[in-house]
């Protein structure tokens, strides 16, 4: 198996401009998970879905972020418009069930830098 | 608000010394516990776990104790080796449906040759 797949490893953008980071999991797997890692906060849940559905958002910081998963197979995280300090690291990761003690299995990241 | 707590950032180890990494909690009902390695330009991978019926658990070089009174745990490498130089992740959850991790800061190690 390919692992959980995200694109683009890289992004440098300007303020104001949109971002979109995609996710492909772990085919069978059914939860999915949007992460963002900064040195001051370290690794924080963004968003979470099962079997397609969004289950906890409260992680996302404001509405500029948005996260879709429009099947199985596949995930957006947006931000619109962008800010410095999105700047980040966004992982995202998923596991076979639900989050019940599963080992979640993380993508290498996108990093994100807003100029 | 950490209720995940890795407060140093940071260790360095001669290479077949013990390393000890701690991480202490602070929500009661976290009873499931992990850690995760990171290496740069990659994603967190999974490491050992620990539920909290347990104090101890063990798997090769990797042992993590769990200290429920002191909400206290810590991850045990014996020996270090050069190639355990990563991030760690301590994480928390508590098990039920719907459940998710929340994760410490993480702490850099570094294995000396």
């Amino acid at each position: 198996d390919a692992g959980v797949i995200q694109s683009p490893r890289h992004e440098v953008t300007e303020m104001g401009q949109e971002v979109t980071l995609r996710c492909k999991p772990i085919s069978g797997h059914n939860s999915l998970f949007w992460y963002r890692q900064t040195m001051m906060r370290g690794l924080e849940l963004l968003i979470y879905f099962n079997n397609n559905v969004p289950i906890d958002d409260s992680g996302m910081p404001e509405d500029r972020f948005s996260a879709k998963m429009p099947n199985a197979s596949f995930s957006t995280l947006k931000i619109q418009p962008s800010e410095p300090r999105d700047s980040a690291v966004y992982f995202c990761a998923s596991t076979g069930r639900d989050s019940y003690t599963d080992t979640q299995y993380f993508g290498p990241g996108t990093r994100l830098t807003v100029l | 608000d950490q209720q995940v707590k890795q407060n140093s950032p940071s260790l360095s180890v001669q290479e077949g010394r013990i390393s000890i990494l701690n991480c202490d909690y602070t929500n009661s009902m976290f009873d499931y516990f992990l850690w995760y390695k990171k290496y740069p330009a990659e994603g967190p991978t999974f490491l050992i776990s620990i539920s909290s019926i347990k104090d101890k658990n063990e798997d090769g070089r990797f042992t993590v104790f769990l200290n429920k009174s002191a909400k206290h745990l810590s991850l045990h490498i014996v020996p270090s080796q050069p190639g355990d130089s990563a991030v760690y992740f301590c994480a928390a959850q508590w098990t039920g449906a719907n459940s998710k991790l929340t994760f410490g800061k993480g702490i850099t190690l570094s294995v000396r040759p």
